[in-house]
């Protein structure tokens, strides 16, 4: 069972609008939350994370929500540019847990 | 170099070769990751290794076989692969500390990706 769900697989945005990455989570254990992103024929790289006492992290263009009663985070990237193409994984962990556990992606598309 | 570097980039093997996956972290990291992405599957983790220790290996199938000689090297052996282990395979690192130090962003290699004809 997934304990982390990407349910949209895809995205398409105009650029200079907002793009909002949803994410869902079974374990309430996770208290740890990281999006990544990717581009093809590369590893992911880290673009933002959020502890569970906050509910909110901003970094630049990127900002990432938390809600933990509803089990939900979204990465929300404004303005987006035709450079953020790219697929979208939302990671999450806790402290007795020894690594990330991804989602499915999401692939982003943002058209000029 | 810096980061996480795998070789090679494309490995393409018959069901009764025996190869093996390299990776190299340079960011001085303590904790080294194999994951493994296949199509419209989530990024899987396969191994996990602290301190040049396993800490975690996720049911893995005896047909890959990791090992960790030091903080900055991890391999990954294969043999009698089956066309369906052919996936992206990911290295990572990170700093895995205790305490308030606890959650550390994953580093990620480019990845190797298998062929098992």
């Amino acid at each position: 069972d997934q304990q982390v769900k990407q349910n949209s697989p895809s995205l398409s945005v105009q650029e200079g609008r907002i793009s909002i990455l949803n994410c869902d989570y079974t374990n309430s254990m996770f208290d740890y939350f990281l999006w990544y992103k990717k581009y093809p024929a590369e590893g992911p790289t880290f673009l933002i994370s959020i502890s569970s006492i906050k509910d909110k992290n901003e970094d630049g263009r990127f900002t990432v929500f938390l809600n933990k009663s509803a089990k939900h985070l979204s990465l929300h990237i404004v303005p987006s540019q035709p450079g953020d193409s790219a697929v979208y994984f939302c990671a999450a962990m806790h402290e007795a847990g020894t690594a990330l556990i991804f989602g499915k992606g999401t692939t982003l598309s943002v058209s000029s | 170099e810096t980061g996480v570097t795998q070789t090679p980039r494309h490995l393409v093997m018959g069901m009764t070769n025996k190869k093996s996956l390299k990776c190299e972290q340079h960011l001085g990291h303590n904790a080294m990751y194999w994951y493994k992405q296949s199509a419209k599957k989530p990024l899987e983790l396969m191994f996990v290794y602290s301190l040049e220790e396993r800490v975690e290996n996720n049911s893995v199938p005896s047909r890959f076989s990791p090992e960790c000689p030091n903080s900055s090297h991890l391999f990954l052996h294969l043999h009698t692969l089956q066309p369906e282990d052919s996936a992206l395979y990911l290295c990572a690192s990170s700093q895995a500390g205790v305490g308030e130090e606890w959650n550390s962003p994953l580093h990620f290699g480019n990845g190797t990706r298998l062929t098992v004809t």
